[in-house]
């Protein structure tokens, strides 16, 4: 049912940039707010944005959300060996009537 | 502090029923939609079911829907799963989770640690 496309995974060196994308349609993304999730191996999953762009407190501000049209995007600036996870986008769809979870975006550190 | 705990996981049968419980603390319950969200071993989150603060909005995964059924009980600070028909493909780690909003939009600020359902003969 997970109709938010994500790439399966993306990587960079420690220090670098990345950024996950997080495609959709006007049921989903288009209208209604997007939030990103961080789930480390063995944890629970955190909020890191919700809204397309706010942080929870506590979130440092390397994490950054963005929304044009039916696309989102999570941007992790000054990358670290801690920011290894797997990253979910999640919207509400009218469509199907349900929260959509993104397939998730594995972050490398090289 | 607000605080998730599930419970009621555990090894089933195929075909058997299994209900899950969350209980919550440290917010005013019944002022937000809440959230179950699996994850089975080895692979993604897939959300399952949300519910409004009334429970006047339920929603569920077409995965589940016509099998399982979601409610809250506020008086109790509680959620609840009724998981019925289990299938093998529903064996994984059950979340419970709290919205940021009174009716579910997304945003799950708080996770409890899972209850582990394992659906096998």
């Amino acid at each position: 049912q997970s109709v938010l496309t994500q790439p399966p995974s993306v990587s960079a060196a420690p220090g670098q940039k990345v950024t996950i994308s997080c495609s959709g349609s006007s049921s989903n993304i288009g209208n209604y707010f997007v939030s990103w999730y961080q789930h480390l191996p063995g944890t629970v999953p955190n909020l890191l944005i919700y809204d397309n762009n706010k942080r929870p407190s506590g979130i440092p501000d390397r994490f950054s959300g963005s929304k044009s049209g039916t696309s989102a995007t999570l941007a992790i600036t000054g990358l670290q060996t801690g920011d290894e996870a797997d990253y979910y986008c999640a919207a509400w769809d009218r469509s199907l009537s349900v929260v959509l979870f993104g397939g998730g975006t594995k972050v490398t550190v090289l | 502090e607000v605080q998730l705990v599930e419970s009621g996981g555990g090894l089933v049968q195929p075909g058997r029923s299994l209900r899950l419980s969350c209980a919550a603390s440290g917010f005013t319950f019944d002022d937000y939609a809440m959230h179950w969200v699996r994850q089975a071993p080895g692979k993604k989150l897939e959300w399952v079911s949300s519910i409004s603060w009334s429970s006047g909005n339920v929603a569920y995964a077409d995965s589940v829907k016509g099998r399982f059924t979601v409610s809250r009980d506020n008086a109790k600070n509680s959620l609840y799963l009724q998981m019925n028909s289990l299938r093998a493909e529903d064996t994984a780690l059950y979340y419970c989770g709290k919205d940021l909003e009174p009716i579910a939009a997304g945003g799950i600020d708080y996770w409890g640690q899972g209850t582990l359902v394992t659906v096998s003969s």
